[in-house]
């Protein structure tokens, strides 16, 4: 069965700390994969993605991604956090050729300490 | 540049009331779009989409119904609301033949 795990559903920080956020998935075949992030009551915003080609992509806000096909993995990764990255993050991937139909994990939800 | 808006923002209503939140996207044409429900503490789960006029799928069954009257605007609805039913709506849009998904604000949806 398709499904994305995010094992981790609270991380907490401190700020200027390095993050690491995981999201492993299950899919028949790579897919297009997806990293959002929701701050509290808004919506979702895409942070980056990831379609082919260097499996390190670098997204907004100063946010990368490392897909490892072998590990069936997508973690999401920042240097340096800042307190405005707290928020809730979810991992998706897709079919390729149609995203109508992505899956989402259950999210991660970061916390930073000042 | 595509734009997407929900409305309302925020929904108080009672048991067996109706419901009706619209979506629109501007920018674009023939756009595929969703309706997704977040419940409190939950992941993302996909309720409806649509990739033309009149073209409804549903994914769960459920309370709920959603039609696309026009090209760019999408209506989720009900004709009696549960308690169950509350949560955060979100629409969302991708451009035909293309990869990525686009969310609007949510709309908040407490039924009392």
């Amino acid at each position: 069965a398709q499904s994305v795990t995010q094992p981790d559903i609270h991380i907490t920080v401190s700020e200027g700390a390095s993050l690491e956020l995981r999201c492993n998935y299950s899919y028949g075949a790579t897919p297009y994969l997806f990293w959002y992030v929701q701050s509290p009551g808004q919506g979702l915003q895409l942070l980056l993605k990831y379609f082919s080609g260097d499996t390190l992509v670098q997204g907004i806000k100063g946010f990368e991604a490392e897909f490892k096909r072998s590990q069936s993995s997508f973690n999401l990764r920042k240097p340096s956090v800042h307190w405005s990255d707290a928020a809730e993050y979810f991992c998706a991937v897709g079919p390729r050729g149609s995203s109508y139909k992505l899956i989402f994990g259950s999210g991660t939800r970061l916390l930073v300490r000042p | 540049s595509q734009t997407i808006h929900q409305w309302p923002a925020t929904l108080v209503q009672p048991v067996g009331s109706p419901l009706s939140l619209e979506c629109t996207v501007e920018g674009t044409s023939n756009p595929n779009l969703y309706w997704y429900r977040q419940a409190a503490g939950r992941g993302l789960q996909l309720l409806f989409y649509s990739v033309g006029i009149g073209q409804i799928s549903s994914e769960v069954p459920q309370n709920l119904s959603a039609s696309r009257p026009q090209d760019r605007q999408f209506i989720l609805s009900s004709k009696k609301l549960l308690l169950s039913d509350s949560g955060f709506y979100l629409c969302a849009w991708h451009r035909d033949r293309g990869n990525t998904i686009y969310f609007g604000e949510g709309s908040w949806l407490t039924v009392v």
